[in-house]
């Protein structure tokens, strides 16, 4: 149980466009799930926190207008990169909450976005 | 989150235990210590967490101080695929479950 998913796992694409990850919880309901970003050997980087229902919060630093997030459902997560540039190049992660097991969080595989 | 002490790197022998130490001293009484490993270009993996009592599943046991000011995870028997950074993470009770990660430590399980 406590599975996270997110697609795509891997994306390449041109500076100037926007690219889409989406991050599931495919076996319980999540109201609350996370966004991480992490560059090369450096350690996650909380980006924002995604509730269901309501506008995401965002981290001191992260533009909120270039990093949409969209929390339609219970299961569902999006986070749309907006006008993609070679420094948006970075593995992001997702996270979900499972308020049953004592707010445990559960992390999906990451999706790495490549901008050229 | 409170703030947590772990060295950035350990070796273990396959087979052997890992114990990987943790400190945690302004840890508040309601605070949980968490476990987390990530396997390289891997999500976080979640392992183990506790309040006060000892904890032991199925991946590790986690032993944490009376002054709950320390903790120590424990891999009883190590292989080679335990190699990741493991991070102990104790979240803030006010931040809404948000985890920070530090720099965790690299363990490195060695034939």
């Amino acid at each position: 149980g406590a599975v996270v998913s997110q697609h795509p796992s891997w994306v390449i694409c041109k500076s100037g466009t926007s690219v889409k990850i989406e991050c599931r919880s495919l076996d319980f309901q999540a109201t609350t799930m996370f966004w991480y970003r992490q560059f090369p050997k450096q350690s996650l980087m909380l980006m924002a926190t995604s509730n269901e229902g309501s506008k995401a919060t965002y981290e001191q630093g992260v533009e909120k207008d270039k990093f949409l997030i969209n929390h339609a459902s219970l299961t569902l997560s999006t986070l749309t990169v907006t006008s993609a540039h070679p420094e948006d190049s970075s593995f992001y992660i997702c996270s979900a909450r499972e308020l049953a097991r004592q707010e445990t969080q559960y992390f999906g595989p990451g999706t790495r976005l490549l901008v050229l | 989150d409170a703030k947590t002490t772990q060295p950035p790197s350990m070796d273990c022998a396959e087979g052997r235990a890992a114990n990987l130490p943790c400190n945690h001293s302004t840890i508040s009484g309601n605070e949980y210590v968490y476990w987390y490993r990530q396997i390289h270009s891997q999500g976080p993996q979640y392992i183990i967490h506790g309040l006060k009592n000892n904890e032991t599943n199925e991946m590790a046991s986690l032993i944490i101080t009376e002054d709950r000011k320390s903790s120590t995870l424990i891999l009883p028997h190590a292989t080679l695929r335990d190699t990741a950074v493991y991070y102990c993470i104790v979240p803030r009770l006010s931040n809404t479950g948000k985890l920070i990660f530090g720099q965790g430590t690299t363990l490195q399980v060695k034939p």
